[in-house]
């Protein structure tokens, strides 16, 4: 059971717009900003978004991150193929100081 | 360019050790955390600690407390991360992570911005 709640699928068609959700509490998303990360197949993940809504270099403007209270999401526009993959909301937990992840939204492209 | 390579799948018995290595390179080794984060076959990532490479401090997760031994080796800007004890749901892939640092300051509550590629570590008897 992770701390923090992932839908386990998602999907879309190609240039749709898919949101993704990430539930926490008081301790780690009301308290600390959510980072993102993707995992295409069979590789190691890979930082998406950083202090909610900011973009490695790389990370296309197609993906973004917002976060409210004890919640935060991530938006892929202009769905693309090679967008199918697993993505994960992570945050520092004050109360466990540690890291605690969501258990991971598997994002379909039909 | 930073590079953290981790070494490679391991088989292991129950009740046998697994010493997984994790070779830093494009950075100043000592200036950032190293984390661990373990990964199931088939389920999510579960972060296990972190070792700071400047003091040698760490810290472990409670689920992995007792078990897991994370160490360094400067000389060769490696991290180790040791589980002791293996039982069949320690299978799993085992990443290395570096924890950013801002230009003024390195907490572990910082995200996590390069990751080893993993290191497969099955038990089986």
């Amino acid at each position: 059971q992770s701390v923090l709640t992932q839908p386990p699928s998602a999907s879309g068609t190609p240039g749709q717009r898919v949101t993704i959700s990430c539930s926490g509490n008081y301790f780690n998303i009301a308290s600390n900003t959510v980072t993102w990360y993707q995992q295409l197949p069979g590789t190691a993940p890979k930082l998406l978004i950083y202090k909610i809504n900011q973009r490695p270099s790389g990370v296309p403007d197609r993906f973004s991150g917002s976060q409210s209270g004890t919640s935060a999401s991530l938006a892929i526009s202009g769905l693309q193929s090679e967008d199918e993959a697993d993505y994960y909301c992570a945050s520092w937990d004050d109360n466990l100081s540690g890291w605690v992840f969501g258990g991971g939204t598997k994002l379909t492209v039909l | 360019q930073v590079q953290l390579v981790q070494s490679g799948a391991e088989v292991k018995k129950p009740g046998a050790s697994v010493k997984v290595s994790c070779k830093a390179s494009g950075y100043s080794f000592t200036g950032y955390y190293i984390h661990w984060v373990r990964q199931a076959p088939g389920q999510g990532l579960d972060w296990m600690g972190w070792i700071n490479p400047k003091s040698g401090d760490t810290k472990y997760a409670q689920n992995f407390q007792g078990r897991v031994t994370m160490t360094l080796d400067t000389s060769i800007s490696t991290a180790y991360m040791e589980v002791s004890g293996l039982r069949s749901d320690d299978t799993a892939v085992y990443y290395c992570a570096r924890g950013y640092c801002s230009r003024s300051s390195c907490h572990p509550a910082y995200y996590f911005d390069y990751w080893g590629q993993g290191a497969l570590v099955t038990v089986s008897s």
